[in-house]
């Protein structure tokens, strides 16, 4: 079956305690990227990868890393979390536009819901 | 301003109802729009896109798109209990074709 897993899917941490939200997808997806999603503010860009090795800020990154060694994965690390990185934490895959993709077509995870104390 | 705003609702409707959700946006600078579904504990889907220019229908959802009021509207006919999620609206930055900007998202309730 098609998918992208994210785990943990819940987390309960306290500050400073590093942590890492793993994300795979099965799908051979050049683009994965991290959203967070807040209510009221919907979801926002923390990083992407648009290929193996190669990243790039998205709107939100202070206070996280990511690192994409291999096509499939792309883990998120939190290095010193704080409680403003409370969320619901989205990863997502897209096959590039040479891969067939419906345009703007976004394949999400599940989500993992972080609460730091 | 935010480039694309929603309402957050709730919307709470009756099985049956036409459904009506909207979005505004500020940058008429691109050339399409997406409607992502998200039920709960769950991660959005790509419900439907749409160029910005007329409707787009599938099925009972039409997507519409006014570039004169810079309007987004989603439509469902005959809604369903199985209709209840979190609609957001999307688009793409200039020069980003899925690095999306989402709405803040519209949490709609079908109840039988």
């Amino acid at each position: 079956e098609a998918q992208v897993t994210q785990n943990p899917r819940y987390l309960i941490t306290v500050t400073g305690k590093k942590l890492t939200v793993t994300c795979s997808q099965n799908m051979n997806h050049e683009y994965m990227s991290w959203y967070r999603q807040d209510p009221g503010l919907g979801l926002r860009q923390i990083y992407y990868s648009m290929n193996v090795e190669v990243t790039d800020k998205g709107d939100v990154p202070e206070g996280y890393k990511v690192s994409r060694k291999e096509k499939r994965n792309f883990p998120l690390i939190l290095e010193s979390p704080s409680p403003n990185q409370t969320s619901l934490y989205f990863c997502a895959s897209s096959p590039s536009p040479g891969q067939g993709a419906r345009t703007g077509e976004l394949f999400f995870g599940e989500g993992s819901r972080l609460t730091v104390l | 301003q935010k480039e694309v705003e929603q309402d957050p609702g709730p919307l709470s409707v009756p099985e049956g109802a036409i459904v009506s959700l909207n979005c505004t946006y500020s940058n008429s600078a691109f050339q399409y729009f997406m409607w992502y579904r998200q039920y709960s504990r769950k991660g959005p889907e790509l419900l439907m896109y749409t160029y910005s220019s007329g409707n787009k229908e599938d099925g009972r959802f039409t997507a519409q798109v006014d570039k004169s009021s810079k309007y987004i509207s989603l439509f469902i006919r005959d809604s369903q209990p199985s209709d209840s999620a979190t609609y957001l609206c999307a688009k793409p930055p200039r020069g980003g074709y899925n690095k999306l900007i989402f709405g803040a998202g519209t949490r709609l309730a079908v109840h039988p």
